[in-house]
């Protein structure tokens, strides 16, 4: 059964701090990405991978950064957290980069900065 | 700009009535639609997607969405909503050479009455 898992539920950071979210499949999957959820916002791309170490901004990357050293992890990095950083964060994987294929997503990490 | 917009933000119904969320999109050519549904704390599952062909496609759950060429519409239906049907419902869409990224709706929350 196809597993997008999340190294944290719930996490509470204080301004400035550096914070590493994990993401793991088991899939074999060539595509992940991370996403940030905000209500009335929806999801919102913020880096994604099509393969290890390559790496392509999505649409809200400021503040952001990721690593992808191995096929099936795929972390995101908030250099210095911020307050307007609180939200849910999901990690998704897709087989390929080809358009029609499914997103598989983990359950999401909670954020508060304060 | 490409954009997808779930034009109601929450919808109620009773159980056992028919349901049918909103969903345009603005492309410049045929995309790849999708839809998801997010339970409470969970991440999201995908219930039907549209590549081509046959406009009205059938999903998991009971749920269908028929794509609309002249309208820019890809609305997901249900006959008769469940109480376990309440859930956040997005709208997605991708493009065959975009390294399978989405663009997602705002979201449609819906409530179930007994």
């Amino acid at each position: 059964d196809v597993k997008v898992t999340q190294s944290s539920r719930y996490l509470v950071k204080r301004t400035g701090e550096k914070v590493f979210l994990e993401c793991v499949q088991d899939m074999d999957h060539e595509n992940m990405f991370w996403y940030r959820q905000d209500p009335g916002l929806g999801l919102r791309l913020i880096y994604f991978s099509y393969d290890v170490k390559m790496k392509e901004k999505g649409d809200i990357p400021e503040g952001y950064s990721v690593s992808r050293e191995k096929k099936e992890r795929f972390s995101l990095i908030l250099e210095s957290a911020s307050t307007n950083q609180t939200s849910m964060y999901l990690c998704a994987s897709s087989f390929t980069t080809s358009g029609d294929n499914e997103q598989y997503f983990g359950p999401g990490t909670r954020l508060t900065v304060t | 700009a490409q954009s997808v917009t779930q034009p109601d933000i929450h919808i109620t119904v009773s159980e056992g009535a028919s349901l049918e969320l909103r969903c345009n999109y603005s492309y410049g050519a045929t995309p790849y639609l999708f839809w998801y549904v997010q339970s409470p704390g969970q991440g999201l599952q995908l219930l039907l997607k549209y590549f081509s062909g046959d406009t009205l496609v059938q999903g998991i759950k009971g749920f269908e969405a028929e794509f609309k060429r002249s309208q820019s519409s890809f609305n997901l239906r249900k006959p008769s909503v469940h109480w376990s049907d309440a859930a956040e419902y997005f709208c997605a869409a991708g493009e065959e050479e975009g390294y399978n990224k989405l663009i997602f709706g705002a979201g449609t929350r819906l409530a179930v009455h007994p």
